[in-house]
């Protein structure tokens, strides 16, 4: 089972490149988010999705863009990479309903020069 | 105050010790809350699931207070393995978690 897929696993980029990170689920969960984590700290929501074509921002939105045009993917968007987005990056999905947990992926590894 | 809020550790244990974490929230809405697991640079896996009263999964055990809004992990015989970050998360559309609480089990 491939559960969730993120790619890439590491990616290095120049201050003021744009990226995407993707990300895809086969078990058709609803629900999609994207986390980042900074060294010693926990982790914090980007953006979420409750469904296709339905988006929202978390916690730490800014720099960041999402869509959902379909079920299985959320790609995260970098506009213009800066120095602050250096981290780790975690998609994660679940089923609706509120008793349902998140399953994540293996992550990206980010650094911004 | 955050959503979720976590002692912040880190807890530093010998082999065989019990050791409790708390986790508060203040979203009441939230019906279930989780307690994920995260190794070093690896994602977080889910640990436990928490609905009602609390339940019980071999050493652990989880317990949630609904009028105090905490919800609690017990680790009963620390074993090395154990050693890890423990991260305490509600459910609901925002899906917020604690910083997450750091485990040292030392032989």
């Amino acid at each position: 089972n491939a559960g969730v897929t993120q790619t890439p696993k590491f990616q290095v980029l120049k201050t003021g490149q744009s990226m995407t990170l993707q990300c895809a689920q086969d078990m058709n969960h609803e629900y999609m988010s994207w986390y980042r984590q900074d060294p010693g700290m926990g982790l914090r929501l980007i953006h979420y999705s409750v469904g296709a074509g339905i988006t929202d921002q978390g916690e730490v939105p800014n720099g960041y863009n999402v869509s959902r045009s379909t079920t299985e993917d959320f790609p995260l968007r970098l506009l213009s990479a800066a120095p602050s987005q250096t981290s780790v990056y975690f998609c994660a999905s679940r089923q609706t309903g509120d008793r349902s947990p998140l399953h994540f992926g293996n992550g990206t590894r980010l650094t911004v020069t | 105050r955050k959503e979720v809020e976590q002692d912040p550790g880190p807890f530093n244990v010998p082999e065989g010790a019990t050791v409790a974490f708390n986790c508060t929230y203040s979203n009441s809405a939230s019906q279930s809350f989780f307690w994920y697991r995260q190794d070093c640079r690896k994602e977080p896996k889910l640990l436990m699931s928490v609905y009602s009263s609390g339940n019980e999964d071999g050493r652990f055990t989880a317990q949630l207070n609904r009028a105090s809004q905490y919800i609690s992990l017990l680790i009963r015989d620390s074993k090395l393995s154990d050693s890890a970050t423990y991260l305490c998360v509600g459910g609901g559309f925002k899906t917020i978690f604690g910083a997450g609480t750091r485990l040292f089990v030392k032989a």
